[in-house]
């Protein structure tokens, strides 16, 4: 088992549907990661959240929201995605420290396909 | 800008012999750090072993092991006595330091097959 849950393990949604992926962990991680996962490739980051503030954002398309609600939990808000969003979404957290050196804890991720 | 090669796309052995994964890396910063994880078919990215720009030391640990070489700028990663569970596809990943949090760039990938 990971120490970082992510819900739901598989989702399919429709164009103009609207979704939440979430991701929570308890191991006190103030750094926490969405990164996009195509077939074959390694994971893009997306997102960072640094003391539930938005550090990162890659130049994500702004039908992908992200969310921080609290410093155990991290939302994904997905509104009217295309099919090439289908992906899997990985959610990593890890350690903050003045060197940046810490090890990413990585979810088992959210397997997205859009119809 | 930083760059990571992983120039095996995949690797295929039988069980229980040696495999070493290549890993080429640049970057012009002078304090960066270096990490393997390993990703099985279930999805989780897994970290497995940490180097630092300033230390060169190789180390073991268990039936992993490391080689860094800043003159190379490599650090390839070897499982000894390969096992069926070692059938993942792994990263090599650099990171630098970006106000606390990682930025990483991770490589390509090896995808390593092992054959009972």
């Amino acid at each position: 088992d990971t120490e970082v849950t992510q819900t739901p393990k598989h989702l399919v949604m429709g164009m103009t549907n609207k979704k939440s992926l979430k991701c929570e962990q308890h191991m006190g991680h103030r750094a926490m990661y969405w990164y996009k996962q195509k077939a074959k490739k390694p994971p893009e980051l997306m997102f960072v959240y640094s003391y539930e503030k938005l550090s990162i954002n890659e130049s994500v398309p702004s039908r992908f929201s992200p969310e921080c609600p609290n410093s155990s939990l991290l939302n994904l808000h997905l509104h009217a995605l295309q099919p090439e969003d289908s992906a899997l979404y990985l959610c990593a957290s890890s350690l903050l420290d003045s060197e940046g050196n810490q090890p990413q804890h990585f979810g088992d991720g959210t397997r997205l396909s859009i119809l | 800008a930083q760059k990571v090669t992983q120039a095996q796309t995949e690797i295929s052995v039988v069980e229980k012999e040696d495999v070493t994964l290549d890993c080429v890396y640049e970057t012009r910063d002078t304090t960066y750090y270096l990490f393997w994880y390993k990703q099985p078919p279930s999805g989780e990215l897994v970290f497995l072993i940490r180097r630092n720009s300033f230390d060169e030391q190789n180390e073991i640990s268990g039936r992993y092991s490391w080689n860094f070489q800043k003159s190379t700028s490599s650090f390839n990663f070897t499982i000894t006595a390969s096992q069926v569970v070692d059938s993942a596809v792994y990263f090599c990943a650099l990171t630098m330091n970006s106000g606390g949090y990682q930025k990483v760039t991770f490589g390509t990938g090896t995808k390593l097959q092992v054959i009972p």
